[in-house]
This record gives C-alpha cells, structure tokens and sequence, in this order.
C-alpha cells in the first residue's frame, strides 16, 4: 500500500509561468511533509517543508501549502526558470520517524 | 556545510558476489539510511539506523544486510548480488531521532548485476 503517491510522473511548463506538483497521502499520522528536487545522478537535495500545524509554506519561489482534510500538499514554483527542471520527490513523516517517499514527478521548464 | 559520501559513483558485479556500498557523513549525524531509487518506484527505504550498532529493517531488506560499527559510515552489503539488484542506491543522513528535520543524501551509487 503506498502511503504516498505523485500521481503525474511527468509535467511541462513554460518558462515565467507557474509549476504546481501534487501528492497525496493515506496515512493521517503524517505530521511532517518535505520536498527534494533531484537532477540527475546526484542525490536529492532538500527544498522546503511544512509541519502539519500549518497550512502554507514559502521560501522564495517556492511555497508548500498543506490541506489536512485531503491528504493533499502542492508545491508551488514561481516564476519557474529552466533550472527548475529535475525530479521532485515529495516525503512524509510521522512523530519525527523515518520519511516515506513518493515516485517523484519530472518537471521541465522549457525556455 | 553538510556532507555525505559514497564511496562509488558506478559499480559493475557478477551475479552471487557480494557486495559492499559504503557511506561516510562528516556532520555527526545520528541517523543514517539506505534508499533504492528505481523508476516509478520513487525512493524505497531499505535500512535505517539510529545509532552506532544499532538498525532497523526499512520496506525492502530482502537480500540486503548493514552494518554501522561508527557514526559516521554506514554500509549497505549485498550478500548474494542479483540482477534485480540492479539499481540506483541512495544513502542518505539527519539529525537526530525524535526531531523533524530534513536528511541530506550523497550522490548516488549507480549498481549493475551481469
């Protein structure tokens, strides 16, 4: 049973416009969410998180909003510029455990 | 500014050998993992540990064991390498347990079974 799910593995946006990655989670004991972009052969890197207590997160171009009720977080990118182009994971976490991850949704910004 | 290695960035093994992915953090971290990236199947928790001689089995050990003899490293063995071994494996730290925080992971070790 996967507890975390991207369900678009891939998604295209022009350059300027705005980048909107979805997951969904299962587990209502998930009370940490985190984001890492991932380019290829690197390891990923933290990008930004939010605790369930909030419902939004921002840090520069990118802001995480949290809807507890769905099971749902977004990660927003704003203007999106060609380095934005990676794969996003999205994680989560129960009671400051280990984080479980989803598949991971490929982001290309075209110039 | 955090730091985690891996000994190997690409490995080729026989089938039945065994095989030894090691892991160095150099920020004290207490907690080290082991992932399999694989494509459409996101990152897979293989094993965890909390502290020095201690691990606990992620969502797929089958066919794997670990061993951390010092904080800083921590090593991902495949007793018996099979093809569906084949894979990308992650290592990855963070702080400490009972705190959220984010981990940190090294670049990646890319490894082919024939």
């Amino acid at each position: 049973d996967q507890q975390v799910k991207q369900n678009s593995p891939s998604l295209s946006v022009q350059e300027g416009r705005i980048s909107i990655l979805n997951c969904d989670y299962t587990n209502s004991m998930f009370d940490y969410f985190l984001w890492y972009k991932k380019y290829p052969a690197e390891g990923p890197t933290f990008l930004i998180s939010i605790s369930s207590i909030k419902d939004k997160n921002e840090d520069g171009r990118f802001t995480v909003f949290l809807n507890k009720s769905a099971k749902h977080l977004s990660l927003h990118i704003v203007p999106s510029q060609p380095g934005d182009s990676a794969v996003y994971f999205c994680a989560a976490s129960a009671n400051a455990g280990k984080s479980t991850f989803g598949d991971g949704t490929t982001l290309t910004v075209k110039p | 500014d955090v730091k985690v290695t891996q000994s190997s960035r690409y490995l080729v093994k026989r089938t039945g050998e065994k095989v030894f992915l090691e892991c160095v953090q150099d920020m004290d971290h207490e907690n080290m993992f082991w992932y399999r990236q694989d494509p459409g199947l996101g990152l897979r928790l293989i094993y965890f540990s909390y502290d020095v001689k201690m691990k606990e089995k992620g969502d797929i050990p089958e066919g794997y064991s670990v061993s951390r003899e010092k904080k800083e490293r921590f090593s991902l063995i495949l007793e018996s390498a099979s093809t569906n071994q084949t894979s990308m494996y992650l290592c990855a730290s963070s702080r400490v347990q009972g705190m959220n925080t984010e981990a940190f992971f090294g670049q990646g070790t890319r490894l082919t079974v024939v």
